[in-house]
């Protein structure tokens, strides 16, 4: 039972460049939750996810940034005209249901230079 | 305004022994509590958790402790092991309406290091 995956894992982008992190969760989960740690801190919630809605979206930067959960196909976390505070590891979780443990992936390293 | 803190940024326990991480939070709405281990370059992995009906959850050996009065949780690890170092987080949820949002909020990390 594969767990959640994410990918890349690393990536690079320039400033100005887009930034596009795919996720795919848990076999049999249906919710995602995209998490963003800066260097030396905690985990800040982005948004949640369920297949074709956006259920939460009050972590997310008003610019630039977006999210979608198709039908078909991973979740994905879009960054437009990346800047350097940008720069941080981004997580993807799923679960079953709402109210349940979340299992990470191992996250996508986003360096912007 | 950090609603879930985890104020000892480091603890250093004896292999064989107990450790006890702690955590305070300030929502009174929060309902459900996680612990979460992490290791460097991977992502956090569900250890424990435990709602707000309980006041103690128990998974081998770890134990999850929730004071409501005092907005306090703790982790206990019992016996410790080397393998158990990382930095360990605890999450809050928040309740909205009749059911969880599933948003988690997170406190800052302990490191723990288990000495051989």
């Amino acid at each position: 039972n594969a767990g959640v995956m994410q990918n890349p894992r690393h990536l690079v982008r320039r400033r100005g460049q887009e930034a596009r992190l795919r996720c795919s969760p848990m076999k049999g989960h249906s919710h995602v939750y995209w998490y963003r740690q800066l260097p030396e801190e905690g985990l800040k919630f982005m948004v949640y996810l369920q297949k074709e809605n956006i259920i939460d979206e009050s972590g997310m930067p008003k610019e630039r940034f977006s999210a979608e959960f198709p039908k078909e196909g991973p979740s994905i976390l879009r960054i437009q005209q990346v800047v350097r505070g940008d720069s941080a590891a981004y997580f993807c979780a799923s679960s079953p249901g709402q109210g349940n443990e979340q299992y990470f992936g191992p996250g996508t390293r986003l360096t912007v230079t | 305004d950090q609603q879930v803190k985890q104020n000892s940024p480091s603890l250093s326990v004896q292999e064989g022994r107990i450790s006890i991480l702690n955590c305070d939070y300030t929502n009174s709405m929060f309902d459900y509590f996680l612990w979460y281990k992490k290791y460097p370059a991977e992502g956090p992995t569900f250890l424990i958790s435990i709602s707000s009906i309980k006041d103690k959850n128990e998974d081998g050996r770890f134990t999850v402790f929730l004071n409501k009065s005092a907005k306090h949780l703790s982790l206990h690890i019992v016996p410790s092991q080397p393998g158990d170092s990382a930095v360990y987080f605890c999450a809050a949820s928040e309740l909205r309406g009749s059911s969880n949002t599933g948003k988690l909020i997170f406190g800052q990390g302990t490191t723990l290091q288990v000495k051989p």
